[in-house]
């Protein structure tokens, strides 16, 4: 069954670190570029990050720029968001996606970033 | 960035009636390879979105066909013939021929 699941969701305090993975199954992983999207509470979609199927090339919004990282590790089909210096504004719904035309999504982690 | 602006931004629409969906983009959205990159996609109240059409009018799989895309440079449409209680949620449009992608604000469908 082809899917993408979220982990590492959470509450956490503005200033503070927090790391999402996402685990990709029923396809090949190391042959699509992925993306991080997320969804503030009632709001449309935002893109947040992107890196290529060999993870040769990452880009981020510039909204998190210098504080959010994307990864790959292809060996164990998992996409990573390390996320530093979370604001209030950063609470959201995040969601894996696969491929540059976002063709499948995973069910989405929450983070929520309060004091 | 190329700005997508949808309308409109809330429709009601009556069992089995025809409804449409605008996405304007604020640039051409054809790329260099000449293909343009233009999707919609749909979210039903507490679920994840769903790619419905991808570069402009072709269907996912899986996807009715009551659903259609069309339109070219800066101007699209989703179109539903016969709207089913399933369809409705929110539509999104979202462009990758720019850099970054992008997505319209949101169109939000529901039954009279």
């Amino acid at each position: 069954q082809v899917q993408l699941v979220e982990s590492g969701g959470g509450v956490v305090q503005p200033g503070r670190s927090l790391r999402l993975s996402c685990a990709a199954s029923g396809f090949t992983f190391s042959r699509y570029g992925m993306h991080w999207v997320r969804q503030a509470p009632g709001k449309g979609l935002e893109w947040v990050a992107i890196i290529w199927y060999d993870g040769s090339q990452k880009y981020s919004a510039d909204s998190v720029k210098g504080r959010f990282t994307i990864s790959r590790d292809n060996s164990r089909n998992t996409l990573a968001l390390q996320m530093n210096s979370l604001r209030v504004e950063d609470t959201a719904v995040y969601y894996c996606v696969r491929a540059e035309t976002m063709d499948m999504w995973g069910q989405g982690t929450t983070v929520i970033v309060s004091s | 960035d190329a700005v997508l602006t949808q309308s409109p931004l809330s429709l009601p629409v009556t069992l089995g009636q025809s409804a449409s969906i605008s996405c304007r983009s604020s640039q051409s959205l054809v790329y260099s390879d000449g293909n343009t990159y233009l999707h919609w996609f749909h979210q039903r109240p507490g679920q994840s979105p769903r790619r419905l059409i991808y570069k402009v009018s072709n269907r996912d799989s899986g996807v009715p066909g009551r659903f259609s895309g069309s339109g070219s440079g800066t101007d699209f449409t989703l179109s539903i013939s016969g709207v089913e209680a399933e369809d409705v949620g929110v539509y999104y449009c979202m462009q990758n021929t720019h850099w970054p992608p992008t997505f319209g604000p949101g169109t939000k469908v529901e039954i009279k």
